[in-house]
């Protein structure tokens, strides 16, 4: 069945180190959305594509977040260097850009920077 | 700017109905969306309105009324399976969506 694929699942680093999250997203969605949430600040946006091309990057960190889509089936967010205020869950999502679309959203990368 | 407001726990009695209250503040919007997100787990779709009155989807409703600037999640015949978070989102421009904090609900048996 189609789904948000995203990894690794869980991330142990240590500050300072560079962290790569990634996701596929469902087949023939062109529309993907990186969030990231903690206890504090519930889902924030950080990123959101659209055939590729970013629409909206103002939720992030610009000095040490970056976010890609080097093709239609690859996401990916890169932090670095790490901090231990990155510490959150990561989600991935796609869809489509329609009236009414729900997004599709993968299960997450949990970091934890130490 | 827009911004939506929820409260951030809810506790209801198993077998009860619960309304879980959303309002909003916006220039436009296409509509509401409601997710579910269990703990540990991604959040998943449960509605969305359009257009006001109500929309039903087996034990729950959503209702919208663009006039009041406020929505709400209703859930009948509650099992212990819906304690969880759930969000009210605005589907915006660039139908992108903008986050309400979340609405812990908290069943009891």
């Amino acid at each position: 069945d189609a789904r948000v694929t995203q990894t690794p699942r869980h991330k142990v680093t240590e500050m300072g180190q560079e962290v790569t999250m990634r996701c596929q997203p469902i087949l023939g969605h062109n529309t993907v959305f990186w969030y990231r949430q903690t206890m504090m600040q519930g889902l924030e946006l950080l990123a959101y594509f659209r055939n590729r091309a970013p629409l909206d990057d103002s939720g992030m960190p610009k000095d040490r977040f970056s976010a890609e889509m080097p093709d239609a089936t690859l996401a990916t967010l890169k932090i670095q260097p790490s901090e231990p205020r990155d510490s959150a869950v990561y989600f991935c999502a796609s869809g489509l850009p329609l009236v009414g679309t729900e997004a599709f959203f993968g299960q997450g990368t949990r970091l934890t920077v130490v | 700017g827009q911004s939506l407001e929820q409260p951030s726990e809810v506790t209801a009695v198993e077998g009860a109905i619960v309304q879980i209250n959303c309002t909003y503040q916006t220039s436009g919007f296409y509509g509401l969306s409601w997710y579910q997100q269990h703990d540990g787990g991604a959040p998943t779709f449960l509605s969305y309105n359009a257009l006001d009155g109500l929309e039903e989807t087996g034990r729950f409703s959503s209702f919208l009324s663009r006039s009041d600037s406020y929505g709400y999640l209703l859930l009948q015949e509650l099992q212990m399976k819906d304690s969880a978070s759930y969000f009210c989102a605005l589907q915006g421009g660039n139908y992108q969506l903008i986050w309400g904090a979340g609405t812990k609900l908290i069943i009891k048996p």
